[in-house]
């Protein structure tokens, strides 16, 4: 089975632009999670969505945004964009967000902005 | 203070070692944990999970979690070249289970 698939894998950006990363979740899998992961940390946590309403927001900004269409893919969106959002973005599956359905990673897209 | 104290290493041990990898956690509404494998330019893979004080094992991980001490370790025997990576720890509490709380994460070297 696929495991949780991002696009792009790489991706270069200047200050002020604008970004969509998208995710395809786990067959099944109907709550989706973003994290940013700055180099040398562990991820933090963006959003959540389960049946394509947001159930958990993270402490960042409003640029960024998100959310999930009806096949459960979704995509996060950062408007004008800092040096500080360079990071890899990584997004998660569960089948259904609870606790007891532990989350399962992409291999995230590499966002640098210049 | 963070909620989740990592010590970020570097770890380096020979191959055929015992490894101890430990976190720390500030919040007692942390109920559930994990430890997640992160190679390098890849996605965290998931390695154990457990929401119970006491061990848990998997092969050849084992996952201890001391709720009294807000302590959580993870053992690996008979490491492997193959078992170098940066180790993540996490936690949660059940009324966000959304939101998870990772350390910052423990680079291992096992030296062939």
């Amino acid at each position: 089975d696929a495991g949780v698939t991002q696009s792009p894998t790489h991706l270069i950006k200047t200050r002020g632009q604008h970004v969509t990363l998208r995710c395809s979740p786990i067959s099944g899998h109907k709550s989706v999670s973003w994290y940013q992961q700055v180099l040398g940390q562990g991820p933090q946590f963006i959003f959540q969505y389960y049946e394509k309403e947001e159930r958990g927001r993270g402490n960042f900004p409003d640029r960024f945004s998100a959310r999930q269409f009806p096949n459960y893919s979704s995509e996060l969106n950062v408007n004008a964009l800092l040096l500080g959002d360079s990071a890899l973005y990584l997004c998660a599956s569960s089948h259904d967000g609870q606790y007891d359905q532990p989350q399962h990673f992409g291999d995230g897209t590499r966002l640098s902005i210049l | 203070q963070k909620e989740v104290e990592q010590d970020p290493g570097p770890l380096s041990v020979p191959e055929g070692a015992i490894v101890s990898l430990n976190c720390t956690y500030s919040n007692s509404a942390f109920q559930y944990f994990m430890w997640y494998r992160q190679y390098s330019r890849k996605g965290p893979e998931l390695l154990m999970y457990t929401y119970s004080s006491g061990n848990k094992e998997d092969g050849r991980f084992t996952a201890q979690v001391d709720k009294s001490s807000k302590y959580i370790s993870l053992f690996i025997r008979d490491s492997q070249p193959s078992d170098s990576a940066t180790y993540l720890c996490a936690t949660g509490d059940y009324s966000s289970a959304s939101k998870i709380i990772f350390g910052s994460g423990t680079r291992l070297s096992i030296r062939p």
